[in-house]
């Protein structure tokens, strides 16, 4: 079973606008949530996180916010700059076993 | 500052023939150390990870095993290869001390032939 889902596999949005990616979660316990970017054939880098107490992070250019109710939380990049076009991965870490669990990722294309 | 390094970069293996990637970190002890996988439209699949020497907790039932016999050293193992082992390999490492973000290394691309 999926315990951390990015239902929208692409998204594309104009150079200067708001990217919004979303993520949603099953389980209750996770104490952190994780965004991460990933280049064809690298490794995936560190983005922002969120602890499951707050409800926005901010850094930046990129926000995060978490709707515990919904189990929900977005990542927003403002403004987008054709760098982001990437690949962004949502993750979650329950402290009770230290285990990371990521969505499948959602590829991000930044138009010109 | 820590590293993290794995190797081999790329590496092409017919089926059935063993396979060992390895994974080192460096400038922190005692991290919380991971395997992954990136298969087409998988996303990042945790195979393996280990909060110390000698402990595996394995995720996913297959062919492929995991031993940490170093306190920052992970390999990534299998007897006889599989068509469908065939991916990304992701190593990383958390500070145990912070505990709420991991790190990944360069990646390794294995295709089974």
């Amino acid at each position: 079973d999926q315990q951390v889902k990015q239902n929208s596999p692409s998204l594309s949005v104009q150079e200067g606008r708001i990217s919004i990616l979303n993520c949603d979660y099953t389980n209750s316990m996770f104490d952190y949530f994780l965004w991460y970017k990933k280049y064809p054939a690298e490794g995936p880098t560190f983005l922002i996180s969120i602890s499951s107490i707050k409800d926005k992070n901010e850094d930046g250019r990129f926000t995060v916010f978490l709707n515990k109710s919904a189990k929900h939380l977005s990542l927003h990049i403002v403004p987008s700059q054709p760098g982001d076009s990437a690949v962004y991965f949502c993750a979650a870490l329950m402290n009770r076993d230290d285990k990371i669990i990521f969505g499948k990722g959602t590829r991000l294309h930044i138009l010109p | 500052s820590q590293t993290i390094h794995q190797w081999p970069a790329t590496l092409v293996q017919p089926v059935g023939s063993p396979l060992s990637l390895e994974c080192t970190v460096e400038g922190t002890s005692n991290p919380n150390l991971y395997w992954y996988r990136q298969a087409a439209g998988r996303g990042l699949q945790l195979l393996f990870y280990s909060v110390g020497i000698g402990q595996i907790s394995s995720e996913v039932p297959q062919n492929l095993s995991a031993s940490r016999p170093q306190d920052r050293q992970f390999i990534l193992s299998s007897k006889k290869l599989l068509l469908s082992d065939s991916g990304f390999y992701l190593c990383a490492w958390m500070d145990r001390g912070r505990r709420n973000t991991i790190y990944f290394g360069e990646g390794s691309w294995l295709t089974v032939v």
